[in-house]
């Protein structure tokens, strides 16, 4: 079956660390680029990053730049999101999304994971 | 940084009406890269629409997209019981706000 499954989420407080996973299986995890979208309770979609196949090419919103750090690793069809100085406003369901391409510049998702809820409150 | 506006807010409606749902951007954007999404509640959002007017696989033909510029349309032709949820707008990184479908 295609599938992302995201894990990692939790309750932590703010200033503290936590590292997302994001398990892909059913498709040939090193053909496509990644991205994060995250969706605060009630509000919509907000793109977090986003990472080419080979990890050549990055970006991120400049509301987590220089505190969110996204990897990826193709031996183990696995995406992740390393989220440091965690604030209150980062409160929200982080979801994987797949996109059709492998390159960076790829701008819409195909495949979306069930979401991992993060909490970040004292 | 592109802002997507969408309007309106809430659309209600009834099922079989036709449903049209706007997308502005606040610059001229490439269609290449506008898609719509579903998203229903406790469910992950769902690729309807990429490239301003292609279908994703496996949606319905009653959903269409057209626009270009700065103006997209995301038209459902006559709705169906489960087209009840809110759409998004989406353009490089950027999302609308939303519109609900309602029922009326």
């Amino acid at each position: 079956e295609v599938q992302l499954v995201e894990s990692g989420g939790g309750l932590v407080q703010p200033g503290r660390s936590l590292r997302l996973s994001c398990a892909a299986s059913g498709f040939t995890f090193d053909d496509y680029a990644m991205h994060w979208v995250r969706q605060a309770p009630g509000k919509g979609l907000e793109w977090v990053s986003g990472i080419s196949w080979n990890s050549g090419s990055i970006g991120y919103a400049d509301s987590v730049k220089g505190r969110f750090t996204i990897s990826r690793d193709n031996a183990k069809n696995s995406l992740y999101l390393q989220m440091n100085s965690l604030r209150a406003e980062d409160t929200a369901l982080y979801y994987c999304a797949k996109c059709p391409f492998s390159g960076y510049d790829c701008w819409y998702f195909d495949l979306w994971g069930r979401g991992t809820l993060v909490t970040v409150s004292s | 940084e592109i802002v997507l506006t969408q309007s309106p807010g809430t659309l209600s409606l009834s099922p079989g009406e036709r449903a049209t749902l706007s997308c502005r951007a606040s610059q001229s954007v490439s269609s290449s890269y506008l898609a719509w999404y579903q998203q229903k509640p406790g469910q992950a959002p769902r690729l309807l629409i990429y490239g301003a007017s292609s279908r994703a696989t496996g949606i319905p033909d009653r959903f269409s997209g057209s626009g270009s510029g700065t103006d997209f349309t995301l038209t459902i032709s006559r709705l169906e019981p489960e087209d009840f949820a809110v759409y998004y707008c989406q353009q490089y990184g950027s999302f609308g706000q939303g519109t609900k479908v309602e029922i009326k």
